[in-house]
């Protein structure tokens, strides 16, 4: 079946800090990639997505490659800041398919 | 506000008991959605709704039932409440864009 797989966390980093969650996917055909991010106390809130190969999602200086040959989608901040603090979720989907799969969530916690 | 809310935020309840959880969206979107949220696990979808008085199961439906009477509304409910349903239900909510999904902040549900 489709699943996600993301690297186990949590992390914690420095501010200012590259940050790398990484993200493996299977699945039968070409779905699209999102990542989504979730502040304490919140719902999930789309990052970015992307729906084809070699595309590249970009949003709040988070970047994020689908890579076809890899089947990843590892998500990637140059400089991080405490305000990132958040579980970041990698999923996938088909289009106009309801059932959006998600992986377990990478715990991020930024250090001043 | 426009958005989803979902009521109530946090419970506690009794093994066998019933249990009633509401999602409520100002945004007029056609397709409503739970998920549980779990360690190790992501979200996984429970049920979903492509309209009023339209519902399919999800991947984990075992044990929950759903009714979506008006398009605002989309209710969950635990027949008969047991331990392994204890989790936090994030209800969710998409109009015709099918990657443009709107989070509720979740609602913290403990089986005691």
């Amino acid at each position: 079946g489709n699943s996600v797989t993301q690297m186990e966390g949590p992390v914690t980093l420095s501010e200012e800090a590259f940050l790398t969650i990484n993200c493996t996917y299977t699945a039968t055909g070409y779905p699209s990639l999102f990542w989504y991010v979730q502040y304490p106390g919140e719902g999930l809130q789309l990052l970015l997505k992307a729906t084809k190969a070699d595309d590249k999602g970009s949003n709040k200086g988070f970047e994020a490659t689908y890579r076809k040959e890899t089947t990843s989608f590892h998500l990637e901040k140059g400089s991080v800041q405490v305000s990132d603090s958040a579980v970041y979720f990698c999923a996938l989907s088909f289009y106009n398919n309801n059932d959006m799969r998600f992986g377990a969530g990478t715990r991020l916690t930024v250090k001043p | 506000d426009a958005g989803i809310t979902q009521s109530p935020r946090h419970k506690v309840t009794e093994t066998g008991t019933p249990v009633t959880l509401r999602c409520h969206q100002t945004e007029n979107h056609r397709y409503m959605y739970w998920y549980r949220q779990d360690p190790g696990h992501g979200l996984r979808l429970i049920h979903y709704s492509y309209g009023v008085k339209d519902t399919d199961k999800g991947e984990v439906s075992d044990g929950y039932s759903v009714s979506r009477s008006k398009t605002e509304d989309f209710l969950l409910t635990l027949e008969s409440a047991t331990s392994s349903q204890t989790s936090v239900y994030f209800c969710a909510s998409r109009d015709r864009d099918p990657y443009g999904y709107t989070f509720g902040s979740g609602t913290r549900l403990t089986v005691v």
